[in-house]
């Protein structure tokens, strides 16, 4: 089973540099969220989307766009990258956000903005 | 807002000593709590859930157990091995998941 696919697993980008960072999952899971690996800081969200057509902010928005127009795919874009995004990038999805709901991950993307 | 603290944030072990990693939370109003493993470089593999109406899961050598009341959860792993080692992070789910920084465990040979 695929599970959470994210692409790339590493990239470098210059800073102002746009780029999109992919995330699929094959569970028909409706909740899908990003969240962002810092030393000393833990894993904080990004965005998440509840269902196809719906997202919202998480604790770290500022910087990042995104979207759901599939229930399998929801990408992270950065829009213009600045040096305080280098970070590790982490997608997850579950079935739905109550209970007997078990969050799975993707093998992360790790970015260095320069 | 939701705060999930791990304690210890380092631990190392002797090969075949029982350990317990803490974890705790602020607001006791969750669906769930789940503890995950981190190896250098990778993803998160879930390791337990802990439905709010339960006090304990297990599987194979790890057992965790929940307290809502007092806000705290605890992984139990028996008989460490090498291989353990890892960085062990907990998440409470209320509609978000909240992580701790998680624990780093080294179980020398």
């Amino acid at each position: 089973n695929a599970g959470v696919t994210q692409t790339p697993k590493f990239q470098v980008l210059k800073t102002g540099q746009s780029m999109t960072l992919q995330c699929a999952q094959d569970m028909n899971h409706e909740y899908m969220s990003w969240y962002r690996q810092d030393p000393g800081m833990g894993l904080r969200l990004i965005h998440y989307s509840v269902g196809a057509g719906i997202t919202d902010q998480g604790e770290v928005p500022n910087g990042y766009n995104v979207s759901r127009s599939t229930t399998e795919d929801f990408p992270l874009r950065l829009l213009s990258a600045a040096p305080s995004q280098t970070s590790v990038y982490f997608c997850a999805s579950s079935y739905s956000t109550g209970d007997f709901t078990e969050a799975f991950f993707g093998q992360g993307t790790r970015l260095t903005v320069v | 807002k939701q705060e999930v603290t791990q304690i210890p944030a380092a631990l190392s072990v002797p090969e075949g000593e029982n350990l317990v990693l803490n974890c705790s939370f602020t607001d006791s109003a969750i669906y769930n709590l789940q503890w995950f493993r981190q190896d250098p470089g990778k993803g998160l593999t879930s390791l337990l859930l802990i439905q709010s109406s339960q006090r304990e899961q297990t599987s194979g050598r790890l057992n965790a157990s929940l307290d809502k009341s007092s806000g705290r959860s605890t992984l139990y792993i028996a008989a460490s091995q090498p291989g353990d080692s890892a960085t062990y992070l907990c998440a409470a789910r209320a509609v978000r998941l909240t992580f701790g920084e998680g624990t780093q465990l080294t179980v020398n040979p």
